[in-house]
């Protein structure tokens, strides 16, 4: 197991609602990054957060926000929910550049 | 133009076989590359970094085209257990691409 945890495991969630997903990276490592899985796709990068700043951000809408605390641990926060927001939500954490996934949170809006 | 794409498959291999998976990346500036696999509605587990000179793992050999833009996944001696889905992955400044993954079945 990489040791990197994420909770809830699963979330059902109404439209235009708000959610939190929170993550514990692996013991050391200070880079948390997010990814949304939709079903049949590849992770597509939300964004990463190096040492409690955010260091790089894909393509998704201010709604998506994140924080990462002083033990590296993170939250990434949707607001203003909507359909398409239902997905594996996943979480890795790393030292250098490989990175390490924990099990995913899935999110349900309906 | 997505910045990694791959053939999604799906490849069904006898037990035995060797099996070679290509992915192509469209930002010759990108850094870092990466195999992961993912098992059914599991997370993406690393495989193997990809380093320019080539790289092997016991039954896994990784290859690193910059000219091309392109890396590549051997897989040789297939077994039951290699059945997943492979993921190209990308690193370009501070972010992360993805392929949509290529799905392998080994079949007995």
């Amino acid at each position: 197991e990489t040791g990197v945890t994420q909770s809830p495991t699963h979330l059902i969630k109404t439209r235009g609602q708000q959610v939190t997903l929170r993550c514990s990276s692996q013991s050391g490592h200070n880079t948390v990054s997010w990814y949304q899985q939709a079903l049949g796709q590849g992770p597509q990068f939300i964004f990463q957060y190096y040492r409690e700043e955010e260091n790089g951000r894909g393509n998704f809408p201010p709604r998506f926000s994140g924080l990462q605390f002083p033990n590296y641990s993170s939250e990434l926060n949707v607001n203003a929910l909507e359909l398409d927001d239902s997905a594996l939500y996943l979480c890795a954490s790393s030292l250098g550049w490989e990175q390490y996934f924990g099990p995913g949170t899935r999110l349900t809006v309906t | 133009r997505k910045e990694v794409e791959q053939d999604p498959g799906p490849f069904n291999v006898p037990e035995g076989a060797t099996v070679a998976f290509n992915c192509t990346y469209s930002n010759s500036a990108s850094q870092s590359f990466f195999w992961y696999r993912q098992d059914c509605r599991k997370e993406p587990k690393l495989l193997m970094s990809v380093y320019s000179s080539g790289n092997e793992d016991g039954r896994f050999t990784a290859q690193l085209n910059r000219a091309s833009q392109y890396i590549s996944l051997l897989i040789r001696d297939s077994k039951l257990s290699d059945s997943a889905t492979y993921l190209c992955v990308v690193n370009t400044g501070n972010q992360f691409y993805f392929g949509t993954g290529t799905s392998l079945t080994v079949i007995p």
